[in-house]
């Protein structure tokens, strides 16, 4: 069936460094795709969102880019933090039914002081 | 309220017994959506609630998971005779949109479920 999936279980980076994580789809009638953080005992954090009909799209320190041609989706994190540390998960509303979100297994960042 | 509340935080219950977990969504969300996460895994869609009624229950696993909401508010999901496979950690969401406008989903902090 249709799913969302991350490339890299585990994204190891030094702070300051830039990070890039990775996130396919396959649901080519997808129209909106959101990215959640995930800190240890806590729920997902809304992060950033992005539509279908866009390509890239700012917030602070973080860019999501779409790229419809491949069915690829990235989050961006500028100048990586300690705080940033946690599992990223991107997902995608199926279909065109309800609000309902397909997550991926996710990617655990860790950044190193 | 602020944010989206569960309770409990921590539930430790014996094979066979039965659970409820309860969601407050945020205050004016009309929509709310019950996921669960096995350890290290992603999320997995249980229900969703548009006001009180429940549109799409197809993730519910089996017949022993129920889910009802009232005054468009609190939601409680109740697993019956708990199986050990029901351990994982449940959250909550909810969104101020419903129907098929897509929105953001906040999510609460979860119950931790654990069937000994």
């Amino acid at each position: 069936g249709e799913s969302v999936g991350l490339h890299l279980p585990t994204l190891s980076v030094q702070e300051g460094d830039n990070s890039i994580i990775n996130c396919a789809y396959s649901n080519s009638a997808s129209d909106y795709f959101i990215w959640y953080k995930q800190e240890s005992g806590k729920g997902p954090q809304f992060i950033i969102d992005i539509r279908s009909n866009m390509d890239k799209r700012q917030g602070q320190r973080v860019t999501v880019l779409l790229n419809k041609t491949v069915k690829h989706l990235s989050l961006q994190i500028a100048a990586t933090q300690p705080g940033d540390s946690a599992v990223y998960f991107c997902a995608e509303y199926e279909g065109t039914g309800f609000q309902k979100l397909v997550f991926g297994t996710g990617t655990r960042l860790l950044v190193s002081p | 309220g602020a944010g989206v509340s569960q309770s409990p935080s921590n539930k430790v219950t014996e094979k066979g017994k039965d659970v409820e977990l309860r969601c407050d969504p945020i205050s004016g969300h009309t929509a709310l959506y019950w996921y669960r996460q096995s350890l290290g895994q992603g999320l997995e869609f249980l229900i969703y609630f548009q006001g009180n009624s429940a549109p799409d229950k197809s993730g519910l696993p089996s017949d022993r998971f129920s889910a009802e909401r009232t005054g468009g508010s609190v939601s409680t999901l109740t697993i019956q005779r708990t199986q050990q496979e029901d351990s994982a950690v449940y959250l909550c969401a909810s969104s101020s949109l419903a129907g098929r406008v897509r929105s953001k989903q906040f999510f609460g902090p979860g119950t931790r479920l654990t069937v000994l």
